[in-house]
């Protein structure tokens, strides 16, 4: 089955520690992002890569680095520059490309707790 | 950013009853979205829609693309349990390529 991995589901760290959250796909989608969700709030763009070794800052940025170095990974860096680590993150793929409107498809995210 | 009105926040319903919600925006979107997520997962998507006037059905779900292009709608009719959720909208804004999130219609049901 082609879909969105990421990992892990939960993830823990103490306040200081930069932590990398993971997201795979296998859907051939040229296109990946990473969402902040949370509690009550809908979703907020992060980062966006629309093709290989290249990538957009989202509305939330700060604090935040990414890297494509393969279409299937995206790799997401919380740093220690974020103020509020404590969140649920949403890594989606999409066609991308001509098909900029194509709809995104979404992992079941990594919920990241910074104590 | 943009911003994408939806509403009502939330609804407490009665299992059978039907149910609307509904996002505006005062900027052209030329597709929109609408997502379901599940406590503790990702979004899944429901209904895309692509062109102004569009009525689209996915089982009991109907979501029909506004024909000013700055509004859709979304309806569930005889709701069920499982239909207990959030619900997203989203679009893409004519001549963007991000997609932009409603702030979600949360939906409880009352058995």
């Amino acid at each position: 089955d082609g879909g969105i991995t990421q990992s892990p589901k939960y993830l823990f760290r103490k306040e200081g520690q930069n932590v990398t959250l993971s997201c795979e796909q296998n859907l051939n989608h040229d296109a990946m992002y990473w969402y902040r969700q949370d509690p009550g709030q809908g979703l907020r763009l992060i980062y966006y890569s629309q093709i290989v070794n290249d990538f957009q800052k989202g509305d939330i940025a700060e604090g935040y680095s990414v890297s494509r170095e393969k279409k299937e990974s995206f790799p997401l860096t919380v740093t220690s520059a974020q103020k509020n680590p404590t969140a649920f993150y949403l890594c989606a793929s999409s066609m991308g490309g001509n098909s900029y409107n194509s709809p995104l498809h979404f992992g079941n995210g990594t919920r990241l707790t910074v104590t | 950013g943009q911003q994408l009105n939806q509403s009502p926040q939330s609804m407490f319903i009665q299992e059978g009853e039907d149910v609307s919600m509904n996002c505006t925006s005062s900027s052209i979107f030329n597709t929109w979205l609408w997502y379901k997520q599940d406590p503790g997962e990702g979004p899944v998507l429901l209904i895309a829609l692509y062109k102004a006037g569009e009525l689209t059905s996915n089982g009991r779900l109907t979501a029909q693309f506004g024909t000013t292009r700055k509004d859709s709608f979304l309806n569930i009719s005889a709701s069920i349990p499982s239909d207990v959720g959030i619900y997203f909208c989203a679009g893409f804004l004519q001549g963007a390529q991000k997609l932009v999130f409603g702030q979600g219609t949360r939906l409880t049901i009352n058995p």
